[in-house]
């Protein structure tokens, strides 16, 4: 069984530009959701999909989206990049809603 | 505005003693609680939980407690041990349907060997 994986781990990037993060759901969970952890602080939920729809979200600008795939494999997109983007951006999956969550590593985005 | 704090941002503690780390929360909508820990380089792994109709919940070393009217949960780890020292972060969620977890700014442990 294999877990929840993301890619890249690290990312550097320019203010301005776009960014996709991907992230692999464990086997067998069908929810899928993204949080944003900022230095020194808890993770923030950013989106949760279920079965490739998107099935709440949390308090962030629609220049934050994501898809997710009928593999369950899901995607974080985040347009016009600004410096407070920089944060370490964790992907989450689940077998079901409100079931445990399992996480990734984790993305680092750093935004320069 | 945060609705789930952990105060005291690192605690260290000798190994073999009781490490007790702890949690408050505002929103008295929440109904389940989590524990998650993370080391350097990893996600969060769930540790425990407890649901708001429970005062206690308990896993081998691990026990969480909850205090509804004080809106107050704790957890406590004994004996601690070296492989303890991570960050923890307590989490907190409203009734099913809601997918949201709601974290904590986390508590850096320690354990002294």
């Amino acid at each position: 069984e294999t877990g929840v994986t993301q890619s890249p781990t690290h990312l550097i990037k320019t203010r301005g530009q776009q960014v996709t993060l991907r992230c692999s759901s464990q086997s067998g969970h069908n929810t899928v959701s993204w949080y944003q952890q900022a230095l020194g602080q808890g993770p923030q939920f950013i989106f949760q999909y279920y079965r490739e729809e998107e099935n709440g979200r949390g308090n962030f600008p629609p220049r934050f989206s994501g898809l997710q795939f009928p593999n369950y494999s899901s995607e974080l997109n985040v347009n016009a990049l600004e410096l407070d983007d920089s944060a370490l951006y964790l992907c989450a999956s689940s077998s079901q809603i409100n079931e445990k969550l399992f996480f990734g590593s984790g993305t680092q985005l750093s935004v320069l | 505005d945060q609705q789930v704090k952990q105060n005291s941002p690192s605690l260290s503690v000798q190994e073999g003693r009781i490490s007790i780390l702890n949690c408050d929360y505002t929103n008295s909508m929440f109904d389940y609680f989590l524990w998650y820990k993370k080391y350097p380089a990893e996600g969060p792994t769930f540790l425990i939980s407890i649901s708001s109709i429970k005062d206690k919940n308990e896993d081998g070393r691990f026990t969480v407690f909850l205090n509804k009217s004080a809106k107050h949960l704790s957890l406590h780890i004994v004996p601690s041990q070296p492989g303890d020292s991570a960050v923890y972060f307590c989490a907190a969620r409203k009734p099913v349907g809601n997918e949201k977890l709601t974290f904590g700014t986390g508590t850096r442990l320690t354990i002294i060997p």
